[in-house]
């Protein structure tokens, strides 16, 4: 099956500073990525798809300019919290879009 | 908009019994079911998914049924082992995005 390469696994940062994980697909071109937000012991929650060589299309309540994606080539999506807030802390983890979903290893985010 | 529920929260059964984690959904033009098992802090991963088109879908020790009249479908997880111990989430699709159940953790008792 496809694999997707997260990075990095785990990540602290202070607030007020962006963080960018990066979500590489390995063995495939990915033409849309989806990228999810997962709180401790709840489900995933889509926060938007990439969509290679154009913008993302945000799910409804996610803010565009907090969370920049980017995805600039076929094997290469990032999401980047920018001036990241203690409750921006989460798992954040992406996804390929080939039909069955093949997760990347996830990002935790902590911001103190 | 599509809804999944997902029952129960949390599932203890003994070592070698058989667990069940229940979901339906709302939208009837949903055509694909997965389940996926989350280890703690780990990725999700698939385990057994279904389309519309079956009734049940068996793989080894675990089994999907659904019932498209009803609009549930369930995980059937026979002679259950310590490794089974995870959360599980079901999911349905809804133009072209899945809608994710809350999740089922599941522990199993020695």
């Amino acid at each position: 099956g496809a694999v997707v390469s997260q990075h990095p696994s785990r990540v602290i940062c202070k607030s007020g500073t962006s963080v960018k994980i990066e979500c590489r697909s390995l063995d495939f071109q990915a033409t849309t990525m989806f990228w999810y937000r997962q709180f401790p012991k709840k489900s995933l929650m889509l926060m938007a798809t990439s969509n290679e060589g154009s913008k993302a299309t945000y799910e409804q309540g996610v803010e565009k300019d907090k969370f920049l994606i980017n995805h600039a080539s076929l094997t290469l999506s990032t999401l980047t919290v920018t001036s990241a807030h203690p409750e921006d802390s989460s798992f954040y983890i992406c996804s390929d879009n080939t039909g069955e979903l093949f997760f990347g290893e996830g990002s935790r985010l902590t911001v103190l | 908009g599509e809804n999944v529920e997902q029952h129960p929260s949390t599932l203890s059964v003994q070592e070698g019994d058989s667990a069940v984690i229940k979901c339906t959904y709302s939208d009837s033009a949903s055509n694909y079911f997965p389940w996926y098992k989350q280890e703690l802090g780990k990725r999700p991963q698939l385990i057994i998914d279904i389309r519309s088109n079956v009734g049940e879908k068996k793989d080894q020790r675990i089994a999907v049924t659904l019932n498209k009249t009803a609009k549930h479908f369930s995980l059937h997880i026979t002679e259950t082992q310590p490794e089974d111990s995870a959360v599980y989430f079901c999911a349905a699709d809804s133009n072209y995005q899945l809608i994710w159940g809350a999740g089922t953790k599941l522990i199993i008792k020695p």
